[in-house]
Order: structure tokens, then C-alpha cells, then sequence
């Protein structure tokens, strides 16, 4: 079925470090894998994505990777401050008749210890 | 950018009441609405996809009755929730696939802000 794993649940670090999560996806077919950052009783804010023809794509202290054939993408956050504590969520494109939905991790709380 | 409208952002109801949230877009057409389910320090689960002017299709274990969803145009999306129960208090939340910047190619997903729902 339909899944999108992600570890860890939960993830601290001390500032200035890296912090990495991992998903893997079951559906071959998914080609859009974003990444979101929520605070608490907010809109999921997108923080980086990739499309399946890319393998890697880095956007300041944020990149993303994808291994397509091993159906799994990973999150890396370098230098990490403070306030880039807060839960995060991958998540995969999902065709479903016409459309594409979007499936969810399970979410990393990232805590960075200042 | 995209924009999607969401109201109420909080709503407390009794218990057997019905409750209706909007989700609009404002500056885009939104074929497709998605709606998520989201309990605290859980992730969002895909309730349902909206098409306009077509029946929505229900994931799996969510009921169609209970969780009526309506796309009579191209910018509003609505669902309610019918006969609510304390455990349907939940944070609720649409979504809906703009397209890029040059109107050619679908682009990401643009969130409403969220509707906090109380059942009491």
C-alpha cells in the first residue's frame, strides 16, 4: 500500500551541528518528494523539495537527496541554530486517478540544543 | 505566490452538531482540494480528494457520510463535519496543487492555515 516511512521520531542536537532524516517511499511511481517544517498548530511550511529526476539539491544549510532505486530521500540540515527546532515531515507524490496526492512521513521532532 | 484561504481557524461545537470549514484559493484555480486530519503529535493523514464539480474520492477507514466534502467551484472547497463527536476534535487542514510561477506546470502544494476543531 501507500506508505512513507521517516526516522527518527525524534532527533537533538547540539547547535552548530548537522541533523539528517530519512524517509523511504513504497510506490515506485511517486516523483515529487517534498519536505515541511511545522510549528505547533501551523500550516505545514515547505522548507525544500525534489523531483525524481534529480538526485540532489541543496538550498543554503538545507539539501535534499534521493536514491530512487532504493525508494528513499534524506533530509540534511548543516549548522543547525536554535530555531530550527520544530517537526518535520517528508512526504511523496502518490498517483491516484488523475492527480498526484501527497502521503506524509510520521515526523521528526528536531530539538537543537543552544 | 499561491494562496489558500481557510476559515475558521478555531471552532468549538457541541457534541451532535455539524461543523463547516472553506478552503479557498485565491489567486489560482484549484481543481483538486486535499483534506488532512492531523491529532497532536501526529502527522497528516489524506482524508479525502476534492475535484471540482465531481464526487470525492475517500482514503481508506474515513467515512463519506460523516466527512462531507463539496467543490462546487474552481476556488472553494468545503467539507463538514456531520454529527461531531469529541472525537473528531482534531486539526484539519486543505491543500491544493498551484501551478508554477508561469501558470504552465503544476507546482507545490500550498496549505490553509489550519482549522482547530473542538467538540465538546
Amino acid at each position: 500500500g501507500e506508505n512513507v516511512e521517516q526516522h527518527p521520531s525524534t532527533l537533538s542536537v547540539q547547535e552548530g551541528d548537522s541533523a539528517v532524516i530519512k524517509c523511504t517511499y513504497s510506490d515506485s511511481a511517486s516523483n515529487y518528494f517534498p519536505w515541511y517544517k511545522q510549528e505547533l498548530g501551523k500550516r505545514p511550511q515547505l522548507i525544500i523539495d525534489i523531483r525524481s529526476n534529480v538526485g540532489e539539491k541543496k538550498d543554503q544549510r538545507i539539501a535534499v537527496t534521493l536514491n530512487k532505486t532504493a525508494k528513499h530521500f534524506s533530509l540534511h540540515i548543516t549548522e543547525t541554530q536554535p530555531e530550527d527546532s520544530a517537526v518535520y515531515f517528508c512526504a511523496a507524490s502518490i498517483r491516484s486517478g488523475a492527480t498526484n496526492k501527497l502521503i506524509f512521513g510520521t515526523g521528526t521532532l528536531l530539538a537543537v540544543q543552544p | 505566490g499561491a494562496v489558500v484561504s481557510q476559515h475558521p481557524s478555531r471552532v468549538i461545537c457541541k457534541s451532535g452538531t455539524s461543523v463547516k470549514i472553506e478552503c479557498r484559493s485565491l489567486d489560482f484555480q484549484a481543481t483538486t482540494m486535499f483534506w488532512y486530519r492531523q491529532f497532536p503529535k501526529q502527522s497528516l493523514m489524506l482524508m479525502a480528494t476534492s475535484n471540482e464539480g465531481s464526487k470525492a474520492t475517500y482514503e481508506q477507514g474515513v467515512e463519506k457520510d460523516k466527512f462531507l466534502i463539496n467543490h462546487a467551484s474552481l476556488t472553494l472547497s468545503t467539507l463538514t463535519v456531520t454529527s461531531a463527536h469529541p472525537e473528531d476534535s482534531s486539526f484539519y487542514i486543505c491543500s491544493a496543487r498551484a501551478p508554477d510561477f508561469r501558470g504552465l506546470l503544476e507546482g507545490g502544494y500550498t496549505f490553509g492555515s489550519g482549522t482547530r476543531l473542538t467538540v465538546v
